[in-house]
């Protein structure tokens, strides 16, 4: 099974601030990295596929890298409404398998 | 609009059993792998069980599998998860998604979720 370890599991940050969050694979998954964002009481919500696509409607301050292993979520200037948990997830091979989350604050 | 409705989740004993259904609408849904997906109450995200389109390709969580079993009515637009035998680590919030695409590549939509409580 590929292991996904996301990173920091939480970050707080004042609004304006750059924020990232890493996610790594425990194998080469390519570039079938997904990241979601999930606010309390809600169902996630794929912000960016196959590692760096945005996802219409998505703020263009939050962008995708990386491929192979290693991979970044990258928001570049933080909004209230941004405060959330983040979830990579590897789309390459079964089973699918997600990271263990980041949750992001607001300062 | 496309848009995921889930229903059947309840409180239910160790061991018992229970049947989770998704209605599914606003695209053609025999076109796409269809997911459950749960989350325990506080935790994080856990794929559970897939199957394609053309009821051939299944596959599922070792977590679950030999318990619960995934099926389709592509006729109906649904999605059902039946679950057997089951604990309270299968607490959780029960989520039916649909692959980004035809070819896969993350969940989107996903249902509004409902609950699934085992406790005696």
């Amino acid at each position: 099974d590929i292991q996904m370890t996301q990173s920091p599991s939480s970050v707080s940050a004042s609004v304006g601030d750059r924020v990232t969050i890493t996610c790594r694979a425990s194998q080469g998954i390519s570039s079938s990295l997904v990241w979601y964002q999930q606010k309390p009481g809600k169902a996630p919500k794929l912000l960016i596929d196959a590692a760096s696509s945005l996802q219409s409607g998505v703020p263009s301050r939050f962008s995708g890298d990386g491929s192979g292993t290693d991979f970044t979520l990258t928001i570049s200037s933080l909004q209230p409404e941004d405060s959330a948990t983040y979830y990579c997830q590897q789309a390459h091979s079964f089973p699918l398998t997600f990271g263990g989350g980041t949750k992001v604050e607001i300062k | 609009e496309m848009q995921l409705v889930e229903s059947g989740g309840g409180l239910v004993k160790p061991g018992g059993s229970l049947r989770l259904s998704c209605i599914a609408s606003g695209f053609t849904f025999s076109s796409y792998s269809m997911y459950w997906v749960r989350q325990a109450p506080g935790q994080g995200l856990e794929w559970i069980a897939s199957m394609n389109g053309r009821y051939s390709d299944i596959y599922y969580a070792d977590s679950v599998r030999g318990r619960f079993t995934i099926s389709r009515d592509n006729a109906k637009k649904s999605l059902y998860l039946q679950m057997n035998s089951l604990r309270a680590d299968d607490t959780a919030v029960y989520y039916c998604v649909r692959d980004l695409t035809e070819g896969g590549g993350g969940f989107d939509p996903w249902g509004q979720g409902t609950l699934v409580t085992v406790s005696s």
